[in-house]
């Protein structure tokens, strides 16, 4: 079974609509992050969590917002999807040490908002 | 805003050749850099990580670090056809609180 867990896999979804995005982990890392990724621009932060009740925001956490429900689970929600939040999004997590260390991504979920 | 540059692509090298990538970052205090690999349509994969100045070795990989040029590369020795995928650079914010990731290097190598 993956470490970590996305879902869904595919989603089309309409302008305006609230729609939320799963991720969980079997690593047992106490750090999660979501990324999306647009053709060209690499992986841009949206928000991460060092824990349960530590939630930052990332470089373009507009539009959307997370809710950390226990250690193995962060979800991504937009309260009113619209058409440039169409992208390919990535849950990871990393382990808690000094230093950064590895993230680990999920299969990804990719959005389509018309 | 911290920056990480990437040396624009496509990268087009044939079969067996040495595959170089370069990456610079703009972040003095970061400490940590990774190397990941993405095939189309699927999630990053880490290739490499290194945190000291100098060579590190796995394979026919080889990460480079130079903090004082606030440089990064990736070399792959003996290029295969399998290699070819977009590669990602990554460097810690220096509180190791995130990653920045550079917008990628498409490799192709040609068989």
């Amino acid at each position: 079974d993956a470490d970590v867990t996305q879902t869904p896999r595919n989603r089309i979804t309409k302008t305006g609509k609230r729609i939320m995005l799963e991720c969980s982990q079997t690593k047992g890392h106490d750090r999660m992050y979501w990324y999306r990724q647009d053709p060209g621009l690499g992986l841009r932060l949206i928000y991460y969590s060092f824990d349960v009740k530590d939630i930052n925001k990332g470089e373009i956490s507009d539009g959307y917002s997370v809710s950390r429900q226990a250690q193995a689970k962060f979800s991504l929600s937009l309260e009113s999807a619209i058409p440039n939040q169409t992208a390919l999004y990535f849950c990871a997590t990393s382990g808690s040490g000094e230093a950064q260390e590895t993230q680990y991504f999920g299969p990804g979920t990719r959005l389509l908002v018309l | 805003q911290k920056e990480v540059e990437q040396n624009s692509g496509p990268l087009s090298v044939p079969e067996g050749a040495i595959a170089s990538l370069n990456c610079t970052y703009s972040d003095r205090g970061s400490q940590s850099f990774f190397w990941y690999r993405q095939y189309s349509g699927k999630s990053p994969e880490l290739i490499m990580s290194i945190y000291s100045n100098g060579d590190k070795e796995d394979g026919r990989f080889t990460a480079q670090l130079n903090k004082a040029s606030q440089y990064v590369s990736l070399l792959i020795r003996d290029s295969q056809p399998s290699d070819s995928a977009t590669y990602l650079c990554a460097v810690d914010s220096g509180s190791a609180r995130q990653l920045t990731f550079g917008s990628g290097t498409q490799l192709t190598v040609l068989p």
